[in-house]
């Protein structure tokens, strides 16, 4: 039991459409991380927010965006959806002090664009 | 291109053999290195890191090693049980990378089969 939930779990959208995923951070944890987990791959570092801002961001274009809240749950918003967008979609947080406290991750949304 | 790259893709073992998992890099830049397991359908969980000022770190029945010059590193199981079996990550940080920015990268995973 990780701490981190994730929401939806499934979801099929269609391509050109937006899309709105959902974290509900860890129980003190205040930096969020998205990771994009494609078939074959291993994950992907989107972008991260510490105390509602992005302070790290992956190759991924600005259609990606985010949002923190202040209890530190956290969206992914992904505009004009592409057929390469579908993937795992992956929350992980932590309470800061990177050595002593790794990654916590949900068990990931799964986004299909057909 | 490929910073993290776990070349077998599936590694199968007998229940209480060891299991090596092998993993190499390519950035001089990544310093802290860690192993996620995943089953299906859950997200990655923790399982060990080392520092790259160690050379091995231990955890009951698992061990990492790193060989800095080599780019290399590796996860022993032992003994190898078959709730082990989980598809393992090997993941990199740069930790003087900028400020608190925790961009792990990930190779491409390795699925371990342990059989009874």
């Amino acid at each position: 039991e990780t701490g981190v939930t994730q929401s939806p779990t499934h979801l099929i959208k269609t391509r050109g459409q937006q899309v709105t995923l959902r974290c509900s951070s860890q129980s003190g944890h205040n930096t969020v991380s998205w990771y994009q987990q494609a078939l074959g791959q291993g994950p992907q570092f989107i972008f991260q927010y510490y105390r509602e801002e992005e302070n790290g961001r992956g190759n991924f274009p600005p259609r990606f965006s985010g949002l923190q809240f202040p209890n530190y749950s956290s969206e992914l918003n992904v505009n004009a959806l592409e057929l390469d967008d579908s993937a795992l979609y992956l929350c992980a947080t932590t309470g800061g002090g990177f050595i002593d406290s790794p990654l916590h991750f949900g068990n990931g949304t799964r986004l299909t664009v057909t | 291109d490929q910073q993290v790259k776990q070349n077998s893709p599936s590694l199968s073992v007998q229940e209480g053999r060891i299991s090596i998992l092998n993993c190499d890099y390519t950035n001089s830049m990544f310093d802290y290195f860690l192993w996620y397991k995943k089953y299906p359908a859950e997200g990655p969980t923790f399982l060990i890191s080392i520092s790259s000022i160690k050379d091995k770190n231990e955890d009951g029945r698992f061990t990492v090693f790193l060989n800095k010059s080599a780019k290399h590193l590796s996860l022993h199981i032992v003994p190898s049980q078959p709730g082990d079996s989980a598809v393992y990550f090997c993941a990199a940080i740069g930790t003087n990378s900028g400020g608190s920015n925790y961009k792990l990268t990930f190779g491409k995973g390795t699925l371990l089969t342990v059989n009874p």
